[in-house]
């Protein structure tokens, strides 16, 4: 089984509608991001959580939310969707006593907001 | 100016060519250089790293690190078809939280 999952792995959704993207792990780390990917662009961090209590803002924020629901959980939604969050969207979880902190990354969910 | 900069190629190469793929950094507080590779349809998984300067060798693979110049790279030797991915580097430094920071990943095809 995988150690990273998520859910679901593609959508299509339209302008304005909420939607929740959901990432499970079995890999007992506590640090847990969503990043998305964009051609020409990369990857960008889009929120990160050091532990259950910990949320952080990564570089483009605006228009999505967290939630981490227990160590293993950690769901990413978009309020109110618009065509431009369309992309490749992927969670991560990294063991920061294990330099370099290498980040694990589920297989992604491919969003389409029409 | 971005933090990390990296051509995105598309590079396309004759199986058994030596392959380069570059990145060039900005901050010079960077510690740890990582290569990841995504095939298509899947998440980036870790390839390499080295810690500072100097190179680092695994099998066909090369990575290599010039802090003076801010210039990390990865070599392919004998390349292969399953060698055809995107190929991202990344950088990260203790004092920034050790979250990485990726370049915008490099589309290599190795023909046959």
């Amino acid at each position: 089984d995988a150690d990273v999952t998520q859910t679901p792995r593609n959508r299509i959704t339209k302008t304005g509608k909420r939607i929740m993207l959901e990432c499970s792990q079995t890999k007992g780390h506590d640090r847990m991001y969503w990043y998305r990917q964009d051609p020409g662009l990369g990857l960008r961090l889009i929120y990160y959580s050091f532990d259950v209590k910990d949320i952080n803002k990564g570089e483009i924020s605006d228009g999505y939310s967290v939630s981490r629901q227990a160590q293993a959980k950690f769901s990413l939604s978009l309020e109110s969707a618009i065509p431009n969050q369309t992309a490749l969207y992927f969670c991560a979880t990294s063991d920061p006593t294990r330099p370099p902190e290498t980040q694990y990354f589920g297989p992604g969910t491919r969003l389409l907001v029409l | 100016q971005k933090e990390v900069e990296q051509d995105p190629g598309p590079l396309s190469v004759p199986e058994g060519a030596i392959v380069s793929l570059n990145c060039t950094y900005s901050n010079s507080a960077f510690q740890y250089f990582m290569w990841y590779r995504q095939y298509s349809r899947k998440g980036p998984e870790l390839l390499m790293y080295t810690y500072s300067s100097g190179n680092k060798e695994d099998g066909r693979f090369t990575a290599q690190v010039d802090k003076s110049s801010k210039y990390i790279s990865l070599f392919i030797r004998d390349s292969q078809p399953s060698d055809s991915a995107t190929y991202l580097c990344a950088i990260s430094y203790t004092g920034g939280g050790n979250k990485l920071t990726f370049g915008t990943g490099t589309q290599l095809k190795v023909e046959l």
